[in-house]
């Protein structure tokens, strides 16, 4: 599965959108984006994935660059709740683990 | 709502102790994962089972077993308890394929004393 390059810290304003991005440059034709979040001293959350096409649900939405070698995860009206660890994950479509990089830290403040 | 239970929200054990760790879903997915997480490692995977009775091998098996006899529960076992596998344990499932997120326990925090 190709590797993921995220910053490690990112801040936002309370209501403002949150851009969490994402280099996948090594991505092959059927890997998948996925994005998770872990809130402190809980379990992951799944958010979203995609395959080519821009995504959206209740959640958030997920931008993938045309070349697929980028993306990013957008929270359009970012809350205190929404600070946690964001991490963005490439799979391919076989049944392998997901392996979780150092993701990114959101803090969002008031 | 879909749910993965973990059997115990925090634990102490001693060493060399034999520790299960249980966890159960209620969704009916084919796949089951275990993770430890500590500070500075993230989360790594410990073990992962596709079906019941099959187990693989993830990032860092040594030191535990699984045991997965009905698909809704996927056991973790410390054979003989030591002071570094105290951590973090994340139990999750899916459902088999491309495409479908996982969704994971609240956590154990294991300390071996």
């Amino acid at each position: 599965d190709a590797k993921t390059t995220q910053p490690p810290s990112m801040d936002c304003a309370e209501g403002r959108a949150a851009n969490l991005p994402c280099n996948h440059s090594t991505i092959s034709g059927n890997e998948y984006v996925y994005w998770y979040r872990q809130i402190h001293s809980q379990g992951p959350q799944y958010i979203i994935h995609g395959l080519k096409n821009n995504e959206t649900n209740e959640m958030a939405s997920l931008i993938i660059t045309e070349d697929r070698k980028s993306s990013t995860l957008i929270l359009p009206h970012a809350t205190l709740r929404d600070t946690a660890v964001y991490y963005c994950i490439v799979k391919g479509s076989g049944n392998t683990p997901l392996v979780f990089g150092k993701g990114t830290r959101l803090s969002v403040i008031a | 709502d879909v749910k993965v239970t973990q059997s115990s929200r925090y634990l102490v054990k001693r060493t060399g102790e034999k520790v299960f760790l249980e966890c159960v879903q209620d969704m009916d997915h084919e796949n089951m994962f275990w993770y430890r997480q500590d500070p500075g490692l993230g989360l790594r995977l410990i073990y992962f089972s596709y079906d019941v009775k099959m187990k693989e091998k993830g990032d860092i098996p040594e030191g535990y077993s699984v045991s997965r006899e009905k698909k809704e529960r996927f056991s973790l076992i410390l054979e003989s308890a030591s002071t570094n596998q105290t951590s973090m344990y994340l139990c999750a499932s899916s459902l088999l394929g491309p495409g479908y997120g996982y969704t994971f326990g609240s956590g154990t925090r294991l300390t071996v004393v």
